[in-house]
């Protein structure tokens, strides 16, 4: 099974903030990674996909970076509605998701 | 709109049964392969099982395998989970996923959610 882990579990940033979150996976998954946004009681959100493919109608400020096994979703200026939880997922192998990074504001 | 609505979520007691159903909408149904993923309270995602566009090939997750089954009905648009044998750490919220067009792609439409209880 393909592990992943995130890092931070909780990131404190305020608005107009630079943010990086990133996601090891225990294999190569190539660029099979996608990043979601969740807000609470709510679905989650695909930002991401083939960990660089911003998804249609998400704002140009998310970005993702990586391959292999090193991943990385950047946010380049925090805006008030960004503020929730993210998770990275592989699709490589099955699917398994990161256990999450609650992005807090400070 | 394309649009995904689950349902037959509840409270069941340890050992019970409950089938949770998916109605989807805006798309064509029997074109995609669907997906089943769930959320403990306060806990992050798990994929649960995934099917076929036509139904021939079923997928799961280690921890209910054997116990869930999941089901499709292209004529009526709809995908299902049988959840047997239930335990109180299947409790969770459980939403139903369409991917992009490949087999084993990212989540692009995400139903709201139906929420299952095991508990005696």
């Amino acid at each position: 099974d393909i592990q992943m882990t995130q890092s931070p579990s909780t990131l404190s940033a305020s608005v107009g903030d630079r943010v990086t979150i990133t996601c090891r996976a225990s294999q190569s998954i190539s660029n099979w990674l996608a990043w979601y946004q969740q807000k609470p009681g709510k679905a989650p959100k695909l930002l991401i996909y083939k960990a660089s493919s911003l998804q249609s109608g998400v704002p140009s400020r998310f970005s993702g970076s990586g391959s292999g096994t090193e991943f990385a979703l950047t946010i380049s200026s925090l805006q008030p509605d960004d503020f929730a939880t993210y998770y990275c997922q592989q699709y490589n192998n099955y699917y398994t998701f990161g256990q999450g990074t609650k992005l807090e504001i400070k | 709109e394309v649009q995904l609505v689950e349902s037959g979520g509840g409270l069941v007691q340890p050992g019970g049964s409950l089938r949770l159903s998916c109605a989807a909408s805006g798309f064509t149904f029997s074109n995609y392969w669907m997906n089943w993923v769930r959320q403990a309270p306060g806990k992050g995602l798990e994929w649960v099982a995934n099917i076929k566009d036509d139904g021939s090939d079923k997928y799961y997750v280690d921890s209910v395998r054997g116990r869930f089954t999941i089901s499709r009905d292209n004529a009526k648009n709809s995908l299902y989970l049988q959840l047997n044998s239930l335990r109180a750490e299947d409790t969770a919220v459980y939403y139903c996923a369409r991917p992009g067009r490949l087999p084993w792609d990212a989540f692009e439409i995400w139903g709201q959610g139906t929420m299952v209880t095991v508990s005696s």
